[in-house]
C-alpha cells in the first residue's frame, strides 16, 4: 500500500516570501501520479499542481512549482511571491497509473498561514 | 468545466434521523464518485467508492448499513447516513471521476452536525 508523508502540520510565510512544503511517499510502483491540492477555510478542495512520475520535468503553474526526486521519492511543492489568498491547508496525493484506478492516497496535510 | 456540487451545504438533526446528502457532476457525467469524511484539521478519510449502476465499495471499518450509497445515475450519487448519531458529525465531501478521465473533481463538502 501507498503512504504519504507530510512531515511539517504548520508552516508561515511573509506575504511575497518564498515558502516549500515537503511532501514524501512510499510505493513499489514504476509509474504514478502525484498531486497537491489546496483547501482554503471554505473548505473547497482545489487542485493546485500534478505531476505525472514518468516525467522527468517538474511541473509548473504560475506562482507554484515542484522539485519532483523520484529516486527520493520526495515531492515538494515551491510557492513564490506568496499571497494572503494562499493561506490554507495543503494536502499532498498519490495516485498509481492502473487502468480504472481512481483512488487518491492522502498525506496529513500542513496549515500555510501567510502572514501581511 | 468539471463542476461538482453537494447539497445540502449544511445539516443539522436529531440524533436517531437519517440524512441524505447528494452529489451532482453538473457538466459532465461520472461513472465513478468518492465520498470521505473529514474530522476538523485533519486529512480526508475515504470512505466509500461509488460506481454508477453497481454496488458501493467501502473501505475496511465504514459501516455499509449505516452509510447507504447509492448511484443511480451517471450525474448524481447520494449518501444516505441512517440513525445519526452525535459521533457521526463531520465534514463530508465527495468527488467524482469524469467517465473516461481519471481526474477526481471535489464537492464542496456538507457540514453535518447531529444534536
Amino acid at each position: 500500500a501507498q503512504t504519504v508523508t507530510q512531515s511539517q502540520p504548520e508552516m508561515s510565510v511573509q506575504e511575497a516570501e518564498t515558502v516549500t512544503l515537503s511532501c514524501t511517499y512510499d510505493t513499489s510502483e514504476n509509474n504514478y501520479y502525484l498531486f497537491w491540492y489546496k483547501q482554503p477555510p471554505s473548505r473547497q478542495m482545489i487542485l493546485v499542481i500534478r505531476q505525472e512520475a514518468y516525467k522527468q520535468q517538474n511541473a509548473t503553474e504560475n506562482r507554484f512549482s515542484v522539485n519532483f526526486q523520484k529516486a527520493a521519492k520526495s515531492f515538494s511543492l515551491k510557492i513564490s511571491d506568496s499571497q494572503l489568498g494562499d493561506t490554507a491547508m495543503y494536502f499532498c496525493a498519490f495516485k498509481d497509473s492502473g487502468a480504472g484506478s481512481y483512488q487518491l492516497t492522502f498525506g496529513k496535510g500542513t496549515k500555510l498561514s501567510v502572514i501581511p | 468545466g468539471a463542476v461538482v456540487s453537494q447539497h445540502p451545504s449544511r445539516v443539522i438533526c436529531k440524533s436517531g434521523t437519517s440524512v441524505k446528502i447528494e452529489c451532482r457532476s453538473l457538466d459532465f457525467q461520472a461513472t465513478t464518485m468518492f465520498w470521505y469524511r473529514q474530522f476538523p484539521k485533519k486529512s480526508l478519510m475515504l470512505m466509500a467508492t461509488s460506481n454508477e449502476g453497481s454496488k458501493a465499495t467501502y473501505e475496511q471499518g465504514v459501516e455499509k448499513d449505516k452509510f447507504l450509497i447509492n448511484h443511480a445515475s451517471l450525474t448524481l450519487s447520494t449518501l444516505t447516513v441512517t440513525s445519526a448519531h452525535p459521533e457521526d458529525s463531520s465534514f463530508y465531501i465527495c468527488s467524482a471521476v469524469r467517465t473516461g478521465g481519471n481526474e477526481q473533481f471535489f464537492g464542496p463538502g456538507t457540514r453535518l452536525t447531529v444534536l
